[in-house]
């Protein structure tokens, strides 16, 4: 069965930093790119990064480029997102997802039940 | 930056057809993806390649698409289909993810 845990989150003040982790299980996770998503509270969902199966492609949502790195550990099965320069509308709960396999298919088959990340003074 | 555009509420009677779009410029190039989303819970894929149902997801579920726009149709809609609904898609290059702005299901 496939499983993708997220933690990590929490409350930071603006401009913090925090990481956030997802741990899969259930699959061959070196053979997945892997996503963030993430959701305000009462709003809709936004991709914030994805990363390809042997990190050799990453890419970001404008909202976050220069502040947010995303990474894996193949050998550990877990994906990263390291959020520096946090601000209030950072907050939301954020949800780390596996690309389906197959060339051109850039939907997201998995999903974990999320972290949230609250951004407040 | 690219946009997907969304109904924000559809609403349907039991046993009714359900019918969401989705409108972007670059959906003839990319193909769209539906998730549904329950309060609480995370999206799940209901659609993906535009009309492909992955395993699971009843037969009720279809997708289609036209041009600049996809639809999500939900045929004999049960009470537990109310929910949120996004699509998905890409930019032109396919680097860049994009979420619809959501539709709410009621179900009357």
């Amino acid at each position: 069965e496939v499983q993708l845990v997220e933690s990590g989150g929490g409350l930071v003040k603006p401009g913090g930093s925090l990481r956030l982790s997802c741990a899969a299980s259930g699959f061959t996770f070196s053979s997945y790119s892997m996503n963030w998503v993430r959701q305000a509270p009462g709003k809709g969902l936004e991709w914030v990064s994805s990363i390809s199966s042997s990190s050799s492609f990453i890419y970001y949502a404008d909202s976050v480029k220069g502040r947010f790195t995303i990474s894996r550990d193949n050998a550990k099965n877990s994906l990263y997102l390291q959020m520096n320069s946090l601000r209030a509308e950072d907050t939301s709960v954020y949800y780390c997802a596996r690309r389906l396999a197959g060339t051109g298919l850039l939907g997201l088959d998995y999903w974990g039940q999320g972290t949230l990340v609250t951004v407040s003074s | 930056s690219y946009e997907l555009t969304q109904p924000p509420s559809v609403s349907v009677s039991p046993g009714q057809t359900a019918r969401i779009t989705c409108s972007g410029d670059a959906l003839p190039k990319q193909y769209a993806y539906w998730y549904q989303q329950k309060p609480g819970q995370a999206p799940v894929l209901v659609i993906y390649k535009d009309s492909e149902r992955p395993s699971g997801i009843p037969e009720r579920f279809s997708g289609s698409s036209s041009g600049t726009t996809v639809t999500l149709t939900i045929s004999g809609v049960q009470a537990e289909d109310e929910a949120d609904y996004y699509c998905q898609s890409a930019d032109s290059s396919g680097t860049s993810f994009v979420f619809g702005t959501g539709t709410k299901v009621t179900v009357l």
